[in-house]
């Protein structure tokens, strides 16, 4: 149990066009998703908390108008970054909160290169 | 605000030596988490460390938590190949938000 799933796993797209990625947990119902960022070798940084029916909250230094997130449904979360930049490059992982809120169960990531 | 440390960095250890991975933090949490990721892959969830003198094992490795000290330990021992990988610590904030370690990139040569 406790999957959590990420399409597409891996993006390539050219520097101005706008990407989305979705992360949907699969037999679980998840109010709360994260979106987390790792660029190589680095460690993992907390974009924005993301609650279903509401608007995500982002971390300092995130801009919310270019990292759009959208919790539609209790299974459903996306990420859409806009106007993309090779900067914009990373792998980005969501996780979902399970009931106890004690665990969170990582996506296997998307790969997003931007030429 | 709560920053986590992890040391070493970089680890590159022969098949058979033991090992541990220290990771500080910096304000009081009730729950600090090990993961695994190998290259290109995402987060691999190890341990989850809930009370202060925790102490759980699989396999090779075993983590503890020391919550007077805000300090956790992963020791590895007679470590094996497969066991290459970065490992990483998370504690969580009192938002239920985690932060994240700067990872532990351990190397297995025989």
């Amino acid at each position: 149990g406790a999957v959590v799933s990420q399409h597409p796993s891996w993006v390539i797209c050219k520097s101005g066009t706008s990407v989305k990625i979705e992360c949907r947990s699969l037999d679980f119902q998840a109010t709360t998703m994260f979106w987390y960022r790792q660029f190589p070798k680095q460690s993992l940084m907390l974009m924005a908390t993301s609650n279903e029916g509401s608007k995500a909250t982002y971390e300092q230094g995130v801009e919310k108008d270019k990292f759009l997130i959208n919790h539609a449904s209790l299974t459903l979360s996306t990420l859409t970054v806009t106007s993309a930049h090779p900067e914009d490059s990373s792998f980005y992982i969501c996780s979902a909160e399970g009931t106890s809120a004690r665990e969170q169960y990582f996506g296997p990531g998307t790969r997003l290169t931007v030429t | 605000e709560l920053k986590v440390e992890q040391n070493p960095l970089f680890l590159s250890m022969q098949e058979g030596k033991n090992y541990t991975i220290y990771c500080n933090y910096s304000t009081t949490s009730d729950r600090l988490y090990w993961y695994r990721q190998d290259p290109g892959k995402s987060l691999e969830s190890l341990f989850v460390l809930l009370s202060n003198g925790a102490v759980k094992q699989e396999g090779r490795l075993m983590a503890s938590l020391d919550t007077k000290a805000r300090l956790s330990t992963l020791h590895i021992t007679a470590a094996v190949h497969d066991l290459s990988a970065t490992y990483f610590c998370a504690v969580a904030d009192n938002t239920d938000k985690l932060i994240f370690g700067t990872g532990t990139r351990l190397q297995v040569f025989p």
